[in-house]
């Protein structure tokens, strides 16, 4: 399983908002809506922050939201926040009990 | 609260094998799937395996069948990741993570192949 496809960075201004995409295939993303997010800081554990394509766990701000369309997925975040500055990962159900990731983003506030 | 913790840092030459644990607390063990994700150095998150402790059914990706052994021990609600014939290249942080959407995340067991 080739990793999904995600822009190896995205950037925007504090307040705005911004789209991270994920594109997979057929044999994932195209089929499954298992697709969850994770945000990572430096040096800690990656953070899951949307799962099932646009359900937010709880705790996690309603300024992340999801959604998917064919082959990609996107990740929202509004109102963009100097403490939104992370890595960004997507990831999604691949079949047969498998998995795989994007290759992530990362999200810098200028 | 759930907590996965996991076992220390680990430093292997080329060729040997590794087993890691990730000992789980706070919620019903079996009642949750169990993924192992690594993250090389400046690198991005790859999936590796998953596990149903339940009745202990795995799954891998196919980039390391054969060279890698997930299991797990109800008795003390423990998950281990054995993988052999270690490279360079799979030196990383492992983690183990929580349920078929990854809710909960050890805290990562470092593990460095050098000769």
């Amino acid at each position: 399983q080739s990793a999904l496809t995600q822009p190896a960075s995205v950037s925007g201004s504090p307040g705005q908002s911004i789209t991270i995409s994920c594109t997979g295939t057929n044999s994932n993303l195209g089929t499954y809506n298992l697709v969850s997010w994770f945000q990572q800081r430096p040096g800690k554990a990656p953070k899951l922050i949307l799962y099932e394509v646009s359900m937010r766990p709880s705790g996690v701000s309603n300024r992340f939201s999801g959604s998917k369309s064919g082959n990609t997925a996107s990740l929202t975040i509004s109102g963009l926040q100097a403490d939104d500055e992370a890595d960004y990962y997507c990831c999604s159900y691949a079949g047969s009990s498998t998995y795989v990731f994007g290759s992530g983003t990362k999200v810098t506030v200028l | 609260q759930v907590q996965l913790v996991q076992s220390g840092a680990e430093v292997k030459k080329p060729g040997a094998s590794v087993k890691i644990s990730c000992k789980a607390s706070g919620y019903s063990f079996i009642n949750y799937y169990m993924h192992w994700v690594r993250q090389a150095p400046g690198q991005g998150l790859e999936w590796m395996g998953i596990i149903n402790p339940s009745g202990g059914s795995t799954s891998y990706a196919q980039k390391f069948q054969g060279r890698v052994t997930v299991t797990r021990d109800t008795s003390t609600s423990t998950v281990y990741l054995e993988l052999n014939s270690l490279r360079s290249d799979d030196t990383a942080v492992y983690y183990c993570a929580r349920g078929s959407e990854s809710a909960n995340w050890g805290q990562g067991t470092l593990v460095t192949v050098s000769s």
